[in-house]
């Protein structure tokens, strides 16, 4: 049982686009919301991250919503680049533990 | 050089066999984990320590143990693989709560297994 369910799969968006990746989650006990950026190769890097006390986060073209009362919140990559192609990992905590989406790959197209 | 390195980045083995998986990081994070990824289903966790003498088990700990051999240190085993093992097994390093209020993980480069 996914207890964190992202969406989509995959996603083409091209240069300069909005790309947008969701999740929603069941338990109540979360308490802090990070995205990972993984690249081919590599480990999964922390990119922005939210606590449910605040509904909104933005750090450069990368924005977090978040919906405490839907138990949902997303990510949105504006003005989208051919770099930002990669997967994209979703991920709720609690007790410093995480527990991940399935993840999104993501291809800017030039 | 990496902050977190994990050793062997790749490794072919059969059924049966017994495999350690090593990590160490440089970062000096006394929280540290270890990961399996699988295509279509994330990173799930299999197991964690928070100190030298604190080990739990994670979502799918069945079929793996782990040694905490130091603050830096934190091996993964198999005690006798099977096929469906065959996964990229990533460790990583937490401080915590840092001072902008996240709670990072460091991952390392991950280790691809193949269990024929």
């Amino acid at each position: 049982q996914q207890q964190v369910k992202q969406s989509p799969q995959s996603l083409i968006v091209q240069k300069g686009g909005i790309s947008i990746i969701n999740c929603a989650y069941e338990n109540t006990a979360f308490d802090y919301f990070p995205w990972y950026q993984q690249f081919p190769g590599k480990g999964p890097a922390l990119l922005i991250a939210i606590r449910p006390d605040v509904s909104e986060k933005k750090e450069g073209r990368f924005t977090i919503s978040f919906n405490k009362s839907a138990k949902q919140f997303s990510l949105h990559i504006m003005d989208s680049q051919p770099g930002d192609s990669a997967t994209y990992f979703c991920a709720a905590s609690y007790g410093n533990k995480l527990v991940f989406g399935a993840g999104t790959i993501l291809r800017v197209k030039s | 050089d990496a902050d977190v390195t994990q050793t062997p980045r790749n490794r072919i083995t059969k059924t049966g066999k017994r495999i350690m998986l090593e990590c160490s990081q440089t970062k000096g994070h006394d929280r540290m984990y270890w990961y399996r990824q699988d295509p279509g289903l994330g990173l799930r966790l299999i197991y964690y320590s928070f100190d030298v003498k604190d080990i739990n088990k994670g979502e799918i700990s069945d079929g793996y143990s782990v040694s905490r051999q130091a603050q830096a240190k934190f091996s993964l085993s198999l005690e006798s693989a099977i096929p469906n093992q065959t996964a990229l097994y990533f460790c990583a390093t937490s401080p915590g709560q840092d001072n902008r209020g996240n709670q990072p993980q460091h991952f390392g480069d991950g280790t691809r297994l193949s269990i024929l």
